[in-house]
């Protein structure tokens, strides 16, 4: 069984850029995986920030974008801020009607 | 402004039964495939059940099914989730989604509902 792969922590500076990533454990990642990036906050729902690779979703802001860099998905936060120190999910469809979600990144912003 | 509100969630003995729903209005809904995915205390997300549009087309992962089943009712703008034979390991925050794009296949999610925590104990 194919499994979703995700750092399972990162840390960014302030004002830094970080870039995580979404794997598949056989496998590349391509757009017809749909790719989608979520963020959670301790005791909240998940948000989501982008959806089919790089669409961001209603409210985020452009410091958050999506890719695909070589095999996998990728999230960028370009100028971290604390308020982004959240876990990340990442989802991918795999087909059949089935969506399957990463372990997240829980990241630091320090 | 699109809305999800899940209720139904409680305390349940193992064995048990419960049925979860998901109100949602801002959106047409009827065009949009929708799912249910839940996280347990400390954990991350795990998808649980899906459905088309129309309802005719429903998926589920293999941790619940033939206990756990989806349904929409498209006049009510309102999603289901019948949990039976419920078991400890089913205890977790159950959230509600709605795809980004798809009316067939549930592919990525751009909306969320607060969740409704279920909670499986004798």
């Amino acid at each position: 069984q194919t499994v979703v792969t995700q750092e399972p922590s990162f840390s960014v500076s302030p004002g830094g850029t970080v870039t995580l990533t979404c794997g598949l454990s056989s496998g590349s990642v391509s757009t017809s995986y749909y790719p989608s990036w979520y963020q959670q906050t301790p005791g909240q729902a998940p948000r989501t920030l982008i959806y089919s690779t790089n669409i961001r979703s209603s409210g985020v802001p452009d410091r958050f974008s999506g890719s695909i860099l070589g095999n996998k998905a990728a999230l960028t936060i370009t100028g971290a801020q604390a308020d982004d120190e959240s876990d990340y999910y990442c989802g991918l469809y795999m087909g059949s009607g089935t969506p399957v979600f990463g372990g997240g990144t829980q990241l630091t912003v320090l | 402004e699109v809305r999800l509100l899940e209720s139904g969630g409680g305390l349940v003995q193992p064995g048990g039964s419960l049925r979860l729903s998901c109100a949602a209005s801002g959106f047409t809904f009827s065009n949009f495939a929708l799912i249910w995915v839940r996280q347990a205390p400390g954990k991350g997300l795990e998808w649980v059940s899906a459905i088309s549009g129309g309802g005719g087309d429903t998926y589920y992962a293999d941790s619940v099914k033939g206990r756990f089943t989806i349904s929409r009712d498209n006049s009510k703008n309102t999603l289901y989730l019948q949990m039976n034979s419920l078991r400890a390991e089913d205890t977790a925050m159950y959230y509600c989604a709605k795809d980004s794009l798809s009316a067939y296949y549930p592919k990525s999610f751009d909306y969320w509902g607060q969740g409704t925590l279920v909670t499986v104990s004798s």
